[in-house]
């Protein structure tokens, strides 16, 4: 695709529930990178990829919350589980061998 | 974590006037990213500067690096209504590419006509 897409643009879950985030990266790109956001704050890292293999998981705040990207393309971010703290925007970004990373549009979560 | 810490929080100024955002880091970097980010919407990725780099230009956008401050600023020339947008820099932590990026605050600008 032209940009990186992700999916579902907003998602509305109940505390407990378990909810899986997509991201489909722009094609060919190697690394893959997931972020949070809140409200006013700035991304924050989370994990990220390179190809198939996960780099750093250092940002993952817990261990409800895991990512995988099987084939070096599409990623799923998922959270097990869900508190309502955990309610943000979850942000994906792609880049090539250079250091730009493009971000896709986000997914919104809201954990009742 | 953050590392980049935007000045000012927000900025409000009139179409046609120039706008300065600044930043700063604490620790070393391979390159400073500005992004902006329209209400509700995704983040836009403005302009890169390398860390042997002092100034770069991409149209109406300046950046600055200065390492010896961690300091970068982002000059905005000639605003108009639609750069109205929150603003982060961002940096690359360690000494590879293909590594977290760290974000500041942002920078919240309102450009009115």
């Amino acid at each position: 695709g032209a940009g990186v897409s992700q999916s579902p643009r907003y998602k509305v879950t109940k505390r407990g529930q378990d909810v899986a985030l997509r991201c489909d990266p722009i094609s060919g790109h190697v690394s893959l990178y997931w972020y949070r956001q809140a409200l006013g704050q700035g991304p924050e890292f989370l994990t990220y990829f390179n190809y198939e293999a996960q780099q750093d998981k250092s940002g993952l705040p817990n261990d409800r919350f895991s990512a995988e990207r099987p084939e070096g393309s599409i990623s799923t971010l998922t959270i097990q589980r869900t508190e309502q703290r955990d309610s943000a925007m979850y942000r994906c970004a792609s880049s090539s061998a250079v250091e730009t990373q493009y971000f896709g549009p986000g997914t919104r979560l809201l954990v009742l | 974590s953050q590392q980049g810490e935007e000045d000012p929080q927000a900025l409000s100024i009139q179409e046609g006037e120039n706008a300065t955002m600044n930043c700063s880091y604490k620790t070393s970097i391979n390159n400073l990213q500005w992004y902006r980010q329209n209400s509700g919407r995704g983040l836009v990725h403005l302009i890169l500067i390398r860390s042997n780099e002092r100034e770069k230009h991409s149209g109406r956008l300046r950046v600055t690096l200065d390492t010896s401050k961690k300091s970068s600023s982002l000059l905005i020339t000639a605003s108009r209504a639609a750069d109205t947008a929150s603003y982060f820099c961002a940096t690359d932590a360690r000494n590879q590419a293909g590594t977290a990026l760290i974000f500041g605050k942002g920078t919240t600008l309102s450009v009115s006509s």
